[in-house]
């Protein structure tokens, strides 16, 4: 089955900084990559997806790459703001409108400084 | 905006009953989940249904049933807690034919003593 890895699990940046997370996949059928972001106490929320047949997708200061070829897709987060401390998941699964089976990152906690 | 519900925000049980966990969706959505989260596990697939009456093990299904008798509810049972299924619980849904965006609850975190 799918196996996704998610680096770091941990991340502290300054207010205003930049922050990546990175994410590996193994199975080359996977076509669809959301991103979630749970704030303490709440369920995951998408904050961003991105399909196969696009290499990069942005959302003012969130933008998100994939590279099929060596399957793995990073989520960039630009000027970071207090409010971006959070938990961030990566997932892969293979989207088509019907059925999925969603494979879940462990997880990235993002501390932002102000 | 799709909403997800969960019965209890926060539940505590001793080991050896029996614990229902609700979840509710509002979008008439066929497809409805339960993961279970844990430090540095990530989220993990219990059971899921992608239909009334329909339901297939996750990956992690053992001490755990589940119930569909409605579109709109899925119901996780554990039929005797045991200490070891101590977690947050999320509930998530999806629908067919649109896109592919799981919408989660806001989860249950259960505390089994």
């Amino acid at each position: 089955g799918e196996n996704v890895e998610q680096h770091p699990s941990t991340l502290s940046v300054q207010e205003g900084d930049s922050a990546v997370i990175k994410c590996t996949y193994s199975d080359s059928a996977s076509n669809y990559f959301p991103w979630y972001k749970q704030e303490l106490g709440k369920g995951p929320q998408l904050i961003i997806d991105i399909r196969s047949n696009v290499g990069e997708k942005k959302d003012q200061r969130i933008a998100v790459t994939l590279n099929k070829t060596a399957k793995h897709f990073s989520l960039h987060i630009t000027e970071t703001q207090p409010e971006d401390s959070a938990v961030y998941f990566c997932a892969a699964s293979i989207g088509s409108g019907g059925y999925q089976k969603v494979t879940f990152g462990t997880g990235t906690k993002l501390q932002v400084i102000p | 905006d799709v909403k997800v519900t969960q019965s209890s925000r926060y539940l505590v049980k001793r080991t050896g009953e029996k614990v229902f966990l609700e979840c509710v969706q509002d979008m008439d959505h066929e497809n409805m989940f339960w993961y279970r989260q844990d430090p540095g596990l990530g989220l993990r697939l219990i059971y899921f249904s992608y239909d009334v009456k329909m339901k297939e093990k996750g990956d992690i299904p053992e001490g755990y049933s589940v119930s569909r008798e409605k579109k709109e509810r899925f119901s996780l049972i554990l039929e005797s807690a045991s200490t070891n299924q101590t977690s947050m619980y999320l509930c998530a849904s999806f629908g067919r034919g649109g896109t592919d965006t799981q919408y989660f609850g806001p989860g249950t975190r259960l505390t089994v003593l």
